[in-house]
């Protein structure tokens, strides 16, 4: 069973400020990672799913870089806004593509 | 094009009952995967589907069962509920097993008294 870990827990920002946050996951037996952004109410929605030592992915205002040889991950947003507000879950993909296990989310809030 | 859906949004047992959560993919999709979510945590893996068989099972006790059928859609069953069973259920579908992007509902809400 892997163990995902993210940081920090909780992120409080003003608006137009820039975040990131970590997410690190045993580096042995790697196969994938995916991020997804979590609203309250709503479903988890996904943002990126990264393979490769290296990948860089952006969407708009929100990037993410991977590092497959030391197991971490960063989420990078850049100018938060309000709408941003919401939890960010990392999650790893098995070898044998059959379950995400995932870490226990950043909970950023962007104060107007 | 519809997402995935769950039914029912939320659901209030009694400890011992039984349940029955039920999941309709995106159309195309033929994988369904089960997770469930304690406030506070990260989802956690129950169960996953692909082409009507079970193909990945989380660390949760026999009372969990699920079964996937010829549409694709998932039923995810709880025998003798217990009040550690309360937390949110949420399904997701992808286009097959595998590295692919999963689409997930909205989830159902259990709770247990």
């Amino acid at each position: 069973i892997l163990n995902v870990e993210q940081s920090p827990q909780s992120l409080h920002v003003q608006e137009g400020d820039s975040t990131n946050f970590t997410c690190s996951f045993p580096s042995s037996n790697f196969y994938a990672l995916h991020w997804y952004r979590w609203e309250t109410a709503k479903s988890p929605e996904a943002l990126f799913v990264m393979t490769l030592n290296g990948d860089e992915k952006k969407k708009g205002r929100i990037s993410a870089t991977l590092n497959t040889k030391e197991g971490y991950s960063y989420l990078y947003i850049k100018g938060s806004q309000p709408e941003d507000s919401a939890t960010y879950l990392c999650a790893c993909l098995e070898t044998s593509g059959s379950r995400l296990t995932f870490g226990e989310g950043t909970q950023l809030t962007v104060n107007p | 094009d519809a997402g995935v859906t769950q039914s029912p949004t939320h659901l209030i047992k009694t400890r011992g009952q039984h349940v029955t959560l039920r999941c309709s993919p995106i159309s195309g999709h033929k994988s369904v995967s089960w997770y469930q979510q304690v406030l506070g945590q990260g989802p956690q893996f129950i169960f996953q589907y692909y082409e009507k068989e079970e193909r990945g099972r989380g660390n949760f006790p026999d009372r969990f069962s699920a079964r996937q059928f010829p549409n694709y859609s998932s039923e995810l069953n709880v025998n003798a509920l217990l009040l550690g069973d309360s937390a949110l259920y949420l399904c997701a579908s992808s286009v097959r097993q595998g590295n692919y992007g999963y689409t997930f509902g909205s989830g159902t809400r259990l709770t247990v008294v």
